[in-house]
């Protein structure tokens, strides 16, 4: 059991590039996330999924997409990277019923700079 | 939607002494309240959780305690141990509908003294 696997660890873009972050999780969680944390602060909401085809925007969704073909899969896009979303982004997972907790597990980060 | 205010925002106590972190939330429809710690580089761990129907939990030396009438919730940790110290994060969501992502607090980077 892997958990939530995240790639890459580390990446440097330029301003205007864009790139994909993998997350794939193995504990067939119907729920699954991204954050991110900015140094020194809390993790913020980009987009989640409540299942495979359903997703929805967080709290700063702005320069950000998703999709969630698969139950495992979760990929974040950053189109046209700008100096703001430098971050570190984290995936995260959970199984979750009504009447349930919400125990989430977090990947352990993506770190990425625009420059 | 939901905002958690937490603090303090540093936190130095001495070994073996005890340490209080608090939240407050504003949302009073949640109801499922997990703190996490985060070591440097690291990522967030869940190290205790509290559902609204329970007033407090404990596990080992740390507790949670919720106050739902005032809409806060505390950490505790007693017998505070160097390997303590770290950032902790209080956060709440509703769980039994709608989307269940956590909201976070800003968090709280607690030093322990040898």
């Amino acid at each position: 059991n892997a958990g939530v696997t995240q790639t890459p660890k580390f990446r440097i873009l330029k301003i205007g590039q864009s790139m994909t972050l993998q997350c794939t999780q193995d504990m067939n969680h119907n729920y699954m996330y991204w954050y991110r944390q900015d140094p020194g602060m809390g993790l913020k909401l980009i987009y989640y999924s409540v299942g495979a085809g359903i997703t929805d925007k967080g709290e700063v969704p702005n320069g950000y997409n998703v999709s969630r073909s698969t139950t495992e899969d979760f990929p974040l896009r950053l189109e046209l990277a700008a100096p703001s979303q430098t971050s570190v982004y984290f995936c995260a997972s959970s199984y979750s019923t009504a009447g349930s907790g919400n125990t989430i597990y977090f990947g352990e980060g993506s770190w990425l700079t625009v420059v | 939607g939901e905002n958690v205010e937490q603090h303090p925002s540093t936190l130095s106590v001495q070994e073996g002494d005890s340490a209080v972190i608090k939240c407050t939330y504003s949302d009073s429809a949640s109801n499922y309240f997990p703190w996490y710690k985060q070591e440097l580089g690291k990522r967030p761990q869940l190290i205790i959780d509290i559902r609204s129907n329970v007033g407090e939990k404990k596990d080992q030396r740390i507790a949670v305690t919720l106050n739902k009438t005032a809409k806060h919730f505390s950490l505790h940790i007693t017998e505070t141990q160097p390997e303590d110290s770290a950032v902790y994060f209080c956060a709440a969501s509703e769980v039994d509908t709608g989307r269940r992502a956590l909201t976070f607090g800003s968090g709280t980077r607690l030093q322990v003294q040898p």
